[in-house]
């Protein structure tokens, strides 16, 4: 049974489109993330849900809108898509309380291509 | 600030050398937890070890090591024997426990290690 997933792995869009990526942990962790993953393989925040409650939001522009139906699920919807937005994207999940002695879980990744 | 420098961006070595990886953090917390993860070619990552800000006791798993020194803010971590399977991007983080709790993981920049049969 994979811990975090996330579907799809690979997605090639053109600019201009609007995509999804869903995120599913089993964990009963009560804290989700997304990361992103630069070409030069910077690994940076971009959003944190706790108990489906936003509570990080880095500097990521308004095309990006997370959403967090409930405490298993975090997706991440794109709008408008735009070269610089390729990337490879991570969803992580966490136990608040635990989070010294369990750490993170993180899915497998989604590598993102526009064209 | 939160932020951790991994000075090295590139390290190749020959298979059974031993080589270690550097991590300098800086917070402001005093309770904080440090991590290290690899990421294989495959592109997925792996975690290795945290380690909470009140345990310095070094670490050993096998051919890895960890080497936590709070009076240097560092978090070094030492291959023994390098083989071919250790060729990764190894990545340094540090999540604050203090004010906010958001749990954000802020990562090193990543150093990749080559290591040449």
């Amino acid at each position: 049974d994979t811990a975090v997933s996330q579907t799809p792995k690979y997605l090639v869009t053109q600019m201009g489109n609007d995509k999804s990526i869903k995120c599913e942990q089993n964990l009963g962790h009560d804290t989700m993330y997304w990361y992103k993953q630069d070409s030069k393989k910077f690994l940076k925040i971009m959003f944190s849900y706790n108990n489906k409650e936003l509570i990080i939001n880095e500097t990521v522009p308004n095309r990006f809108s997370p959403k967090s139906p409930d405490k298993a699920h975090l997706n991440l919807h794109i709008n408008s898509l735009e070269l610089g937005d390729s990337a490879v994207y991570f969803c992580a999940s966490s136990q608040r309380q635990d989070r010294g002695l369990a750490g993170y879980t993180f899915g497998s990744g989604t590598r993102l291509t526009v064209v | 600030a939160q932020k951790v420098t991994q000075a090295q961006t590139e390290i190749s070595v020959v298979e059974k050398e031993d080589v270690t990886l550097d991590c300098v953090y800086e917070t402001r917390d005093t309770t904080y937890y440090l991590f290290w993860y690899k990421q294989p070619p495959s592109g997925e990552l792996v975690f290795l070890i945290r380690r909470n800000s009140f345990d310095e006791q070094n670490e050993i798993s096998g051919r890895y090591s960890w080497n936590f020194q709070k009076s240097t803010s560092s978090f070094n971590f030492t291959i023994t024997a390098s083989q071919v399977v250790d060729s990764a991007v190894y990545f340094c983080a540090l999540s604050e426990a203090g004010s906010g709790n958001t749990g954000k993981l802020i990562f090193g920049q990543g150093t990749t290690l080559q290591v040449k049969p």
